[in-house]
């Protein structure tokens, strides 16, 4: 079980361009949670999908911001036109079905730099 | 919506010593309290969790402890090694929704 995949593990981007952040859960869960992390602060809860649905978007920044969860293949975090303060460690999360029942599992987060 | 509070931000200990991290939670129909380590570079792994329905839990060097009327519940840590310096998170569950709501970390340094 090779665990929560992150890709790319770092990514440059100058202000203005477009940054996508991809997630493979864990092999049968079909939940996956993103978070971001500033510089020495803690986790920012962003959004909370399930297979081709957004459950809760409530962290999402109202703008440049998206989220998805195909059927087939990874869940994709986008950012347009990104601007310095967009600059972060960002983390999904997977579990298979709800927290209640299930922990959190995380991948190694991808690390967004704007120049 | 759930706020999660959490000190200290930084904790030094001898290696040996117990370290012990506090947490208080605002919304009393939470009912899953996980705690997670961070190291440097990588993603935050589940060391230990406690339901509502439970006052204590204990594995190895770790335990953690809730107190449901008031709101908070801690991270004891025995024993401590260098190799437990990290970044600690408590987080707790809301009520209505599946999302974790994270404090905002401990830096853990044990020195040798």
């Amino acid at each position: 079980n090779a665990g929560v995949m992150q890709n790319p593990r770092h990514l440059v981007r100058r202000r203005g361009q477009e940054a996508r952040l991809r997630c493979s859960p864990m092999k049968g869960h079909s939940h996956v949670y993103w978070y971001r992390q500033l510089p020495e602060e803690g986790l920012k809860f962003m959004v909370y999908l399930q297979k081709e649905n957004i459950i809760d978007e409530s962290g999402m920044p109202k703008e440049r911001f998206s989220a998805e969860f195909p059927k087939e293949g990874p869940s994709i975090l986008r950012i347009q036109q990104v601007v310095r303060g967009d600059s972060a460690a960002y983390f999904c999360a997977s579990s298979p079905q709800t927290v209640g029942a299930n922990v959190l599992t995380f991948g190694a987060g991808s690390r967004l730099t704007v120049l | 919506g759930e706020n999660v509070e959490q000190h200290p931000s930084t904790l030094s200990v001898q290696e040996g010593d117990s370290a012990v991290i506090k947490c208080t939670y605002s919304d009393s129909a939470s009912n899953y309290f996980p705690w997670y380590k961070q190291e440097l570079g990588k993603g935050p792994q589940l060391i230990i969790d406690i339901r509502s329905n439970v006052g204590e839990k204990k594995d190895q060097r770790i335990a953690v402890t809730l107190n449901k009327t008031a709101k908070h519940f801690s991270l004891h840590i025995t024993e401590t090694q260098p190799e437990d310096s990290a970044v600690y998170f408590c987080a707790a569950k809301t009520s209505n929704t599946d999302k974790l709501i994270f404090g905002t970390g401990t830096r853990l340094q044990v020195f040798p």
